[in-house]
């Protein structure tokens, strides 16, 4: 079964950097591009991270994408308050044909 | 900027029938593909169903495949999801979002508010 498995839960102090994973298979993050989205509460979804390390306008340099095989990393350094969100990842998967989600990283910034 | 504006949800009866529609603007709408993801409240997000460009691919997830139908409209700009057979557990919010390209490996690149659908005798 394709799915793209999160923490949880993440949690830092601000000016501290945070990491969340988003472990994967060759399918979907081996192979396509990895999006990640902010979701605060009671909002829409929003794009910060799109094809695996590319930042939309607006959004912070402080946050950061990478990828490695079939795992993927949203890195907010810096972290501030206003972070304090859900974060998911999502990648196009080959097997199904279609978009899978995390099931997402609650942040609290302490 | 892109927009993208929803409405049509609201509360019904299980087994009943609903349309959700999607208005875009500020982009050439007919060049992206356009998907439907839901999330009931305090829960993740689900992708629910995507239609590329041109209608060329269309893709549902198991849980509603069967039930729900998207479409498009390109000359008015407007995603639809057609909901049949309704159950309870449909009961979410539904986003329509753009995608980055035409369809396979594009995700989603801006996202419509939410739209509440509440199904409930």
């Amino acid at each position: 079964q394709s799915v793209l498995t999160q923490p949880p839960s993440a949690s830092g102090i601000p000016g501290q950097s945070i990491t969340i994973s988003c472990s994967g298979s060759n399918s979907n993050i081996g192979t396509n591009y990895v999006y990640w989205y902010q979701q605060l509460p009671e909002t829409a979804p929003k794009l910060v991270i799109y094809r695996g390390h590319q930042r939309p306008s607006g959004v912070p340099d402080r946050f950061s994408g990478s990828k490695s095989g079939t795992s993927a990393s949203l890195t907010i350094s810096d972290l501030r308050p206003e972070d304090e969100a859900d974060y998911f990842c999502a990648a196009w998967d080959d097997g199904v044909h279609t978009p899978l989600i995390g099931g997402g990283t609650k942040l609290t910034v302490l | 900027d892109v927009q993208l504006v929803g409405s049509g949800g609201g509360l019904v009866q299980p087994g009943r029938s609903l349309r959700l529609s999607c208005v875009g603007s500020g982009f050439t709408f007919g060049d992206y593909a356009m998907h439907w993801v839901r999330q009931v409240p305090g829960k993740g997000l689900e992708w629910v169903s995507g239609i590329g460009w041109r209608s060329g691919n269309i893709d549902y997830a198991d849980s509603v495949k069967g039930r729900f139908t998207i479409s498009r409209d390109d000359s008015e700009n407007t995603l639809y999801l057609q909901m049949n057979s309704l159950r309870a557990g449909d009961t979410a919010f539904y986003y329509c979002a753009k995608a980055e390209g035409s369809y396979s490996g594009y995700l989603f690149d801006s996202w419509g508010q939410g739209i509440l659908v509440t199904v409930s005798s």
